[in-house]
């Protein structure tokens, strides 16, 4: 079945605890994308990737990190998250950075 | 301001009735468009492209209007499963892999 996977589902940690949620696609898609979405903004980009090794930032890159070490796999880095990055994520994938699948999701609070 | 507005709703919507929405972006050169759909919080799902000279899928219509720098979307014989927030997609200028999203529009379909 063609998925977009994230893992955890849900998270509480604490202020500064580093932490990762991985995303992975298995439709081969070249194109994958992190968003957050918090009630009344919307989705709001993180940071995007066109291909193996290639990222740039979204419209809210601060306190994130990601890599695209191999074209399936996209997770993302919280170094020292704080509670303002309590939010519900979503990794999505693209044939064509047009359109996209998303992934469940990852409901994160910090604490 | 927000690149990319929409109405908040709730639309409260017969059923069998038809309801119409639009969502006005700010950024001229922006090129592609799209409509998604998602369910409480769920990921969201590709409803239709938007194409210049407009387009339909079954019940659905989106339209475009660069002058006044609006796409619409146009849902006619309702259903109850047509209940769900409609997010407005737009890349903002020729570089491929960024995304804007607005807020969302509820719409709430009633017996």
């Amino acid at each position: 079945e063609a998925q977009v996977t994230q893992n955890p589902r849900y998270l509480i940690t604490v202020t500064g605890k580093k932490l990762t949620v991985t995303c992975s696609q298995n439709m081969n898609h070249e194109y994958m994308s992190w968003y957050r979405q918090d009630p009344g903004l919307g989705l709001r980009q993180i940071y995007y990737s066109m291909n193996v090794e290639v990222t740039d930032k979204g419209d809210v890159p601060e306190g994130y990190k990601v890599s695209r070490k191999e074209k399936r796999n996209f997770p993302l880095i919280l170094e020292s998250p704080s509670p303002n990055q309590t939010s519900l994520y979503f990794c999505a994938s693209s044939p064509s950075a047009e359109t996209q699948y998303f992934g469940p999701g990852t409901r994160l609070l910090v604490l | 301001r927000k690149e990319v507005e929409q109405d908040p709703g709730p639309f409260n919507v017969p059923e069998g009735a038809t309801v119409a929405f639009n969502c006005t972006y700010s950024n001229s050169a922006s090129q592609s468009f799209f409509w998604y759909r998602q369910d409480c919080r769920k990921e969201p799902k590709l409803l239709m492209s938007v194409y210049s000279s407009g387009n339909e899928d079954g019940r659905f219509t989106a339209q475009l209007n660069r002058a006044s720098q609006y796409i619409s979307l146009l849902i006619r014989d309702s259903k109850l499963s047509d209940s769900a927030t409609y997010l407005c997609v737009v890349t903002p200028r020729v570089s491929w892999g960024k995304f804007q999203f607005g807020a969302g529009t509820q719409v709430v379909v009633t017996p």
